[in-house]
């Protein structure tokens, strides 16, 4: 098993520019999130979904979007990148049948200028 | 809303010694408790889970306990090696949230010297 992949794994962008950061898993697990880690803030949850074609919000939802047409797929879509938005970014998925503990990917560094 | 805490940002400590870190939260009761290691450059990787139930649980040189009363856990590596230097962080159950949505404490840095 490949377990959480993401790509990709730096990106630097200018401001008002929008991308997609890619995340899939190989484990057939119900529930995925996407988080944010800044120095001194830890990991913020930014949105999760607990299956194929549900999607909520986290602690920090502004300026992203997300999708969860499969099992295995969980794109975070930047609609217009910021400055604010600098850091890295980890998906994570669990399985709900488990007690929740989180596998995660190995991370995105991304720089908006 | 709940609150976690790591009381250190950063631990030093001896090659051999235990290193003891502590999570503590408020504002309510999570039926689980967990904690991750984190390297620099990678992402958290899952260590132990306790229930509100269970005092203590370990794993190799893991231990971790789990005071609901003080709201409290206590993570120790014994017999710590240069190699257990890394960033460790708590996590609870976001109270409210979807089952599986974590909160995180901002973790506690520690580094074992030969």
């Amino acid at each position: 098993n490949a377990g959480v992949t993401q790509t990709p794994k730096f990106q630097v962008l200018k401001t008002g520019q929008s991308m997609t950061l890619q995340c899939a898993q190989d484990m057939n697990h119900e529930y995925m999130s996407w988080y944010r880690q800044d120095p001194g803030m830890g990991l913020r949850l930014i949105h999760y979904s607990v299956g194929a074609g549900i999607t909520d919000q986290g602690e920090v939802p502004n300026g992203y979007n997300v999708s969860r047409s499969t099992t295995e797929d969980f794109p975070l879509r930047l609609l217009s990148a910021a400055p604010s938005q600098t850091s890295v970014y980890f998906c994570a998925s669990s399985s709900r049948t488990g007690h929740y503990e989180q596998y995660f990917g190995p991370g995105t560094r991304l720089t908006v200028t | 809303s709940q609150k976690i805490e790591q009381n250190s940002e950063a631990l030093n400590i001896q090659e051999g010694k235990t290193a003891t870190l502590t999570c503590n939260y408020t504002n309510y009761s999570p039926a689980y408790l967990q904690w991750y290691r984190q390297d620099p450059g990678r992402g958290p990787v899952f260590l132990l889970l306790i229930r509100e139930n269970e005092k203590e649980k370990r794993k190799e040189r893991l231990k971790v306990t789990f005071d609901t009363t003080l709201k409290q856990s206590l993570f120790h590596i014994t017999a710590s090696q240069p190699a257990d230097s890394a960033t460790y962080l708590c996590a609870l159950e976001n109270y409210g949230g979807s089952q599986g949505n974590l909160i995180f404490g901002k973790g506690t840095k520690l580094s074992v010297k030969p």
